[in-house]
């Protein structure tokens, strides 16, 4: 099956730094890539939707400028934490996405944000 | 507007039992799918199955099988002789057609499995 990564799989950082987190579809081509947070014991919480060469777009209640979202080419979606802070430690999980009937949703390993 | 309901929060099981998972769901889509994924404590999401809402075959994977009743919006998972390895998350997810191709996830049931 297609093969999602995700790097860093953890990082911990000082509150007020920011931190990119990068994930890359390895042997298919993404028209579109996912975001998820997901806090301890809870579900997968869609932040946004990312589309090759435009502008992500947001869920509600997700701050555009403190979740910055490039996806730069259809291998590639960065999410950047910005001035990150305590509250913003949580498992960040990224999808991608095929065209297709299925719009077939692959997923990465997840990264492990912990801020300090 | 699509739910889930996954009404275990956790289940706690012995080595070699039987244990059911259940997932409800609700859609207006009249084309959708059903995933099962599964969460062990490493975090990455392991998908388990996917079943389009056209397709009420019953399958069976091993010690996995899955029951999918459209008359009652369920979709539910049971592991055979469950081992300690079983031990992880499993989220039911579902996605409509067309252009509502964002899954929507249950909230997830924690299983233990004790040796």
């Amino acid at each position: 099956g297609a093969v999602v990564s995700q790097h860093p799989s953890r990082v911990i950082c000082k509150s007020g730094t920011s931190v990119k987190i990068e994930c890359r579809s390895l042997d298919f081509q993404a028209t579109t890539m996912f975001w998820y947070r997901q806090f301890p014991k809870q579900s997968l919480m869609l932040m946004a939707t990312s589309n090759e060469g435009s502008k992500a777009t947001y869920e509600q209640g997700v701050e555009k400028d403190k979740f910055l979202i490039n996806h730069a080419s259809l291998t590639l979606s960065t999410l950047t934490v910005t001035s990150a802070h305590p509250e913003d430690s949580s498992f960040y999980i990224c999808s991608a996405s095929t065209a297709g009937i299925y719009n077939e949703q692959f997923f990465g390993p997840g990264t492990r944000l912990t801020v300090l | 507007a699509q739910k889930v309901t996954q009404a275990q929060t956790e289940i706690s099981v012995v080595e070699k039992e039987d244990v059911t998972l259940d997932c409800v769901y609700e859609t207006r889509d009249t084309t959708y799918y059903l995933f099962w994924y599964k969460q062990p404590p490493s975090g990455e999401l392991v998908f388990l199955i996917r079943r389009n809402s056209f397709d009420e075959q019953n399958e069976i994977s091993g010690r996995y099988s899955w029951n999918f009743q459209k008359s009652t919006s369920s979709f539910n998972f049971t592991i055979t002789a469950s081992q300690v390895v079983d031990s992880a998350v499993y989220f039911c997810a579902l996605r409509g057609s067309g252009g509502s191709y964002i899954p929507t996830f249950g909230r997830g049931t924690s299983l233990i499995v004790h040796p």
